[in-house]
């Protein structure tokens, strides 16, 4: 079945550090979006990726969705605390509305 | 505030008991979707509704039995539950159709122990 890994899985960075998390799907995919979870919260939308290889960005966030349409990453530059959360990443297949999650990395942003 | 509610925000009930969560939107939006969150599964889609009509039934269970009975509404009936089942029921919300990203709005969950 279709399937969405994320890694890491947890990081842990100093403040003012970069951090980076990758997508991967067993198979193409139609398009991919990027939530945040603040802990305690539920997810917010960040992105929505469509073409293969696009680039968008959004102040210290960089988001790029693989040539092949099976990867995606995510970096910020220079993290601060209030970048802490869960990022996740969600595969839409073509044809469905229906969008499969990927494990999620947990940031820790230490001050 | 997304748009998107969900009533109760938590909930305990035992294995033979019968329960509803609820969802409401008030976006719009044509498409409504459960998720459960758990740490050992995080994000799992359930169940997918548009224009009223169920799409997607990710394999679950039918102790779980979801209803929509308009695109602003979707309930999840509970009945006899397991503990493995205790996890946090989002309700999403998006409009495939309107032009631009197809984001999901999240509610802030239903919190659910089953003992």
């Amino acid at each position: 079945g279709q399937q969405v890994m994320q890694i890491p899985q947890y990081q842990h960075v100093q403040e003012g550090e970069d951090f980076t998390t990758y997508c991967n799907s067993s198979t193409t995919l139609s398009n991919i979006q990027w939530y945040k979870q603040r802990p305690g919260g539920h997810p917010v939308f960040l992105i929505q990726l469509v073409k293969s290889g696009e680039v968008k960005k959004q102040k210290r966030l960089t988001f790029q969705f693989g040539e092949a349409k099976k990867n995606s990453s995510l970096h910020i530059t220079a993290t601060q605390t209030t970048d802490v959360g869960t990022y996740f990443c969600a595969g839409s297949y073509s044809g469905t509305y229906k969008y499969i999650f990927g494990t999620g990395t947990r940031l820790k942003v230490l001050a | 505030e997304t748009g998107v509610t969900q009533t109760p925000r938590h909930l305990v009930m035992g294995m033979t008991n019968k329960k509803s969560l609820k969802c409401e939107q008030h976006l719009g939006h044509n498409a409504m979707y459960w998720y459960k969150q758990s740490a050992k599964k995080p994000l799992e889609l359930m169940f997918v509704y548009n224009f009223k009509e169920q799409t997607e039934n990710n394999s679950v269970p039918s102790r779980f039995s979801p209803e929509c009975p308009n695109s602003s509404h979707l309930f999840l009936h509970l009945h006899t539950l397991q503990p493995e089942d205790s996890a946090l029921y989002l309700c999403a919300s998006s409009h495939p159709l309107r032009g631009g990203n197809n984001e999901q709005f999240f509610g802030p969950g239903t919190r659910l122990t089953v003992l």
